[in-house]
């Protein structure tokens, strides 16, 4: 069975901490992404990543960064948290062709004080 | 750019009635469409897809979808809802990224909420 795991569902940070969200798939997915998901907004884009050590600016990138090492594992790095990023953080997985399906870990709610 | 358009937020129906939840996309080149549905305390998953071929897609659990290439929308609609579709439904086109890989983008959404 398909799936994609994020490490925390909940996480509590201060304000100037930096943040690791980590997640892993198990279907040797070729692409990954993260996205933060408010009311109201829907998803949106913060960086994906086509190819192991590749990476690619989403439509929200500012405050956030992107690691990918390894083909199973794509980490989002809040350098130094703010209120205005908590939220949902989704990551998703996909195949290479453009008409695959993108399968969805079951988010991490995140909120900075 | 692809853009897409939910254009009600949140879509109140009794049990046992039809519903339709809406959908406008923006897209110069041929699209790929997707539904995809999250219910309370869960992450996405694929309801349905168009890629080509027939208009009319259907998902598992009797919910369908019809491509209008000349109105631009991609509809979804159930003939008689169950309290279990109680979800937030998202709307989204498939795109090709410059330099490698494809991206989705996603609508705001549309909260169904199926009363007894």
């Amino acid at each position: 069975d398909v799936k994609v795991t994020q490490s925390s569902r909940y996480l509590v940070k201060r304000t100037g901490e930096k943040v690791f969200l980590e997640c892993v798939q198990d279907m040797d997915h070729e692409n990954m992404f993260w996205y933060r998901q408010d009311p109201g907004l829907g998803l949106r884009l913060i960086y994906f990543s086509y190819d192991v050590k590749m990476k690619e600016k989403g439509d929200i990138p500012e405050g956030y960064s992107v690691s990918r090492e390894k083909k199973e594992r794509f980490s989002l790095i809040l350098e130094s948290a703010s209120t205005n990023q908590t939220s949902m953080y989704l990551c998703a997985s996909s195949p290479e062709d453009l008409t695959d399906t993108q399968y969805f870990g079951p988010g991490t709610r995140l909120t900075v004080l | 750019a692809q853009s897409v358009t939910q254009l009600d937020s949140q879509v109140p129906v009794f049990e046992e009635a039809p519903v339709e939840l809406r959908c406008n996309y923006s897209s110069s080149v041929s699209v790929y469409l997707f539904w995809y549905v999250q219910y309370p305390n869960q992450g996405l998953q694929l309801l349905l897809k168009y890629l080509s071929g027939s208009t009319l897609v259907e998902s598992i659990n009797g919910f369908e979808a019809e491509f209008n290439k000349s109105q631009t929308s991609f509809h979804l609609r159930k003939p008689s809802v169950h309290i279990s579709d109680t979800a937030e439904y998202f709307c989204a086109v498939s795109d090709r990224v410059t330099g490698g890989g494809n991206k989705l983008t996603f609508g705001t959404g549309t909260q169904l909420k199926v009363e007894l």
